[in-house]
């Protein structure tokens, strides 16, 4: 059984470009999370998704990050007019279930803005 | 809201010795608790759980006891090896209210090296 696959694994962007992150969740897993983890910094939860639905994306900044999860392909985070400050890992993790189900995670895309 | 607060690192020890982190955290219900473990350039993955209070997880050699009245978490392994340095997560997951949704709130990790 394969496990969470993410890519790219390493993203270089200018400011200004977009980033497009992809994760394809284990098989059989329908519950999509991603994180954030900044330089020195622990993982923060961005956004949570179902098949089709966007369920809490109270971790997103309001601005230039969007993310969708849909009914075929891999869930894709997306990064508008990226800046420098947008430069960190970005895991995505998945689950068979929410709630006090562990949480299975990629390898995580690191991008870098210059 | 939820919190994890984790002992300030690095951690640099020798090998065979003994190994705590410390984890507590503030969480409304009854939350689960982890340990992930992330080696360089790699994601996480997850090292026990617990999902009740008095529970005790396990792996590897690695312990941690869920306790509610002290609300820690603390990570122990008696005798570390070289293989184990890499950075540790301290999580908890809480779906009071029925909101969270399983999402984990992360401690900011601890960095552990251990040397021959």
């Amino acid at each position: 059984n394969a496990g969470v696959m993410q890519n790219p694994r390493h993203l270089v962007r200018r400011r200004g470009q977009e980033a497009r992150l992809r994760c394809s969740p284990m098989k059989g897993h329908s519950h999509v999370y991603w994180y954030r983890q900044l330089p020195e910094e622990g993982l923060k939860f961005m956004v949570y998704l179902q098949k089709e639905n966007i369920i809490d994306e109270s971790g997103m900044p309001k601005e230039r990050f969007s993310a969708e999860f849909p009914k075929e392909g891999p869930s894709i985070l997306r990064i508008q007019q990226v800046v420098r400050g947008d430069s960190a890992a970005y895991f995505c993790a998945s689950s068979p279930r929410p709630v006090q189900e562990t949480q299975y995670f990629g390898p995580g895309t690191r991008l870098l803005v210059l | 809201g939820n919190s994890v607060t984790q002992m300030e690192g690095p951690v640099t020890l020798s090998e065979e010795a003994f190994l705590t982190i410390n984890c507590t955290y503030t969480a409304t219900g009854y939350p689960s608790l982890f340990w992930y473990v992330q080696y360089p350039g790699e994601g996480l993955q997850l090292l026990l759980k617990a999902t009740k209070a008095d529970d005790k997880g396990s792996n590897k050699g690695f312990e941690a006891t869920y306790r509610k009245e002290t609300t820690s978490f603390h990570l122990e392994k008696g005798s570390v090896q070289v293989s184990d340095s890499a950075v540790y997560f301290c999580a908890l997951s809480s779906n009071a209210g029925g909101t969270s949704y399983g999402k984990l709130t992360f401690g900011q990790g601890t960095i552990l090296t251990v040397h021959p």
